[in-house]
């Protein structure tokens, strides 16, 4: 299995502030790497597939990098409804495994 | 639009089967490059993929729960079973259905999850 390991686990940020979330794989993964929002009590949602591509609907200020075994998650401008716990999965081969998630919590 | 929603018991004992329906709306599993999947959440860790099932039939499964996992589909039914065998409280989690196309090279639509307890 390809192992995927986030960071940090957690980040504490201010509404405003650009927030950055690193994802790297055990091996190469091309760009098949996507990124979800999770909120309490719900299904995570998809932000970021194909690594840096905007999934329909997702705010601007959200946008993805990287390619091989090292992925980036930035929001420019963090806003209320950006806090949230993120996940990274790669769907390059099976099991399509995801990263440990990282909590982005108000400051 | 793309639904899909879970189906199960909500309690289970330690050495049962776990039978779970994913019922979708908004496309067909009989269209090529359309895939369905299974994957779970411990009360708070994170996401743990379990299965996928492709439109021609092809199965994949997570290596550490192979022995244990089966996933169908009924394309008449728009439905994708997926059962678990010999559960046990780590099994406890929220278990979600997904649309995973091959296209997509993820999931972009998610069940709202239905959470399983495995007790005694």
């Amino acid at each position: 299995d390809i192992q995927m390991t986030q960071s940090p686990s957690s980040v504490s940020a201010s509404v405003g502030d650009r927030v950055t979330i690193t994802c790297r794989a055990s091996q190469g993964i091309s760009s098949w790497l996507a990124w979800y929002q999770q909120k309490p009590g719900k299904a995570p949602k998809l932000l970021i597939y194909a690594a840096s591509s905007l999934q329909s609907g997702v705010p601007s200020r959200f946008s993805g990098s990287g390619s091989g075994t090292d992925f980036t998650l930035t929001i420019s401008s963090l806003q209320p409804e950006d806090f949230a716990t993120y996940y990274c999965q790669q769907a390059n081969s099976f099991p399509q495994t995801f990263g440990g998630g990282t909590k982005v919590e108000i400051k | 639009q793309i639904t899909l929603k879970e189906s199960g018991p909500t309690l289970v004992k330690p050495t049962q089967t776990l039978t779970l329906t994913c019922t979708f709306s908004g496309f067909s599993l009989s269209t090529s490059g359309v895939g369905v999947g299974w994957i779970r959440q411990p009360p708070g860790k994170a996401l743990e993929w379990l299965a996928l099932i492709y439109w021609d039939d092809d199965k994949r499964y997570s290596p550490s729960l192979k022995s244990r996992l089966t996933i169908t589909k009924d394309t008449s039914k728009n439905q994708v079973v997926l059962t678990m065998t010999n559960m046990d409280p780590v099994d406890t989690a929220t278990y979600y259905c997904a649309h995973s196309p091959i296209a997509a090279h993820g999931v972009d639509y998610w069940g709202q999850g239905t959470l399983v307890t495995v007790s005694s």
